[in-house]
């Protein structure tokens, strides 16, 4: 019930082109939905995040988007840049009653973007 | 957005000895902080979580006598792994929230312990 399924493990892209990552949730709980990207030996950085109120937020070329009945959320990086290339993770977490609750991660997902 | 700091970045320690990581919010208030731990190329497992002036909350399976953790100001918290051995070199990580809650987590860079 706690976990995050993300897909794919790795992921390779052409420079310019749609990189595209998918997680499924199980708890109908959860109320927050962030996305972290992650350089390696760095700590993971927000990058963007819904609630599920939304079916889609966009910010730059980044994207979510949110189906709440099928308990999914995607990722999708528009026009793809080498300086891309990274680990990303989506994560979970309920927020409800004013306190913090804790982020479940997916899986990760590397991606590489070819120039 | 807000920094969270993590100081050391790196340590190599011998077996059997103990090593404090801390976990500074540098610019805000943080009511709530979590410790992670990654292997490398996975996924962040939660360790524990801690609130300023109470004791931590630990995941299950996580030894609490071998992971100290202490979260005694709103902008401190520290996590010693005491008689440290090799199987606990790890890339460890903190996050923190602030106050009101938005949901967001705040990464610190991460320490990596390498136990020789």
């Amino acid at each position: 019930q706690q976990q995050v399924k993300q897909s794919p493990q790795s992921l390779i892209v052409q420079k310019g082109g749609i990189s595209i990552i998918n997680c499924a949730y199980e708890n109908t709980a959860f109320d927050y939905f962030p996305w972290y990207q992650q350089f390696p030996g760095k700590g993971p950085a927000l990058l963007i995040a819904i609630r599920p109120d939304v079916s889609e937020k966009k910010e730059g070329r980044f994207t979510i988007s949110f189906n709440k009945s099928a308990k999914q959320f995607s990722l999708h990086i528009m026009d793809s840049q080498p300086g891309d290339s990274a680990t990303y993770f989506c994560a979970a977490s309920m927020n409800s009653g004013g306190a913090t609750n804790k982020l479940i991660f997916g899986t990760g997902t590397l991606l590489a973007v070819q120039p | 957005g807000a920094v969270v700091s993590q100081h050391p970045s790196r340590v190599i320690c011998k077996s059997g000895t103990s090593v404090k990581i801390e976990c500074r919010s540098l610019d805000f208030q943080a009511t709530t902080m979590f410790w992670y731990r990654q292997f490398p190329k996975q996924s962040l497992m939660l360790m524990a979580t801690s609130n300023e002036g109470s004791k931590a909350t630990y995941e299950q399976g996580v030894e609490k006598d071998k992971f100290l953790i202490n979260h005694a100001s709103l902008t401190l918290s520290t996590l010693t792994v005491t008689s440290a051995h090799p199987e606990d070199s790890s890339f460890y990580i903190c996050s923190a929230s602030g106050w009101p809650n938005t949901g967001e987590l705040f990464f610190g860079e991460g320490s990596r312990l390498t136990v020789l």
